[in-house]
């Protein structure tokens, strides 16, 4: 069975911190994707990045970065600097593949609500 | 506006009525997912079309609940006989389903049952 864990239920850091929100994923696929969405206060999902199970490379953009472990099922997500405008709710999803290679369902972690102060 | 739309976005309904929620994917995308939010949960997955066929359905999907995508392109989701556990976000997302494979969220409707 897929699952996706996020065990951190709230974070709460002040303005210009570092913060990682920590995602654990199960999966028997030996294919399969990573997501990060953001879902602000207003509501829509918003898509943050992609990875699939044979790119370990680390990611950086802007001020965001991910950490993906195979070794530990773990795909990390750093918001350096943090901003109020970070404050959000952040969730972690895992897909396998099926129909030629493109991803079916999402499977979604219980989200992380991040609170950055000012 | 490109991207994911639905409509209604608020919809408050007796128990025991039925609803119907559409759907508009990214003009170019061709599959199509439908999910329902809960308070403090993640997204659960109900059911997908790649073009007009439905390829899977949860089995939170009960019989009250179906979804149609009848041209390939909008899809409606109907629950029928509501119930106030159906009281949930419901979200729609499309993909395209070759070389990407992220989904696009719309803004959800928000169904409350009384």
């Amino acid at each position: 069975a897929q699952k996706v864990t996020q065990a951190q239920t709230e974070i709460s850091v002040v303005e210009k911190e570092d913060v990682t929100l920590d995602c654990v994923y199960e999966t028997r696929d030996t294919t399969y994707y990573l997501f990060w969405y953001k879902q602000p206060p207003s509501g829509e999902l918003v898509f943050l990045i992609r990875r699939n199970s044979f790119d370990e490379q680390n990611e950086i953009s802007g001020r965001y970065s991910w950490n993906f472990q195979k070794s530990t099922s773990s795909f990390n997500f750093t918001i350096t600097a943090s901003q109020v405008v970070d404050s959000a709710v952040y969730f972690c999803a895992l897909s396998g593949t099926n129909y030629g290679g493109a991803t079916n369902k999402l499977i979604f972690g219980t989200g992380t609500l991040l609170a950055v102060q000012p | 506006d490109t991207g994911v739309s639905q409509d209604p976005r608020h919809k408050i309904t007796k128990r025991g009525q039925n609803v119907t929620f559409r759907c508009d994917p990214i003009s170019e995308h061709n599959r199509l997912y439908w999910y329902r939010q809960t308070l403090g949960q993640g997204p659960e997955f109900l059911t997908y079309f790649q073009n007009e066929a439905q390829l899977e359905k949860s089995r939170l999907l009960s019989d009250r609940f179906s979804a149609e995508r009848p041209k390939g392109s909008f899809s409606t989701l109907e629950i029928q006989r509501t119930e106030q556990g159906d009281s949930a976000m419901y979200l729609c997302a499309s993909s395209l389903s070759l070389d990407a494979y992220e989904q696009y969220f719309g803004p959800g409707t928000r169904l409350t049952v009384t």
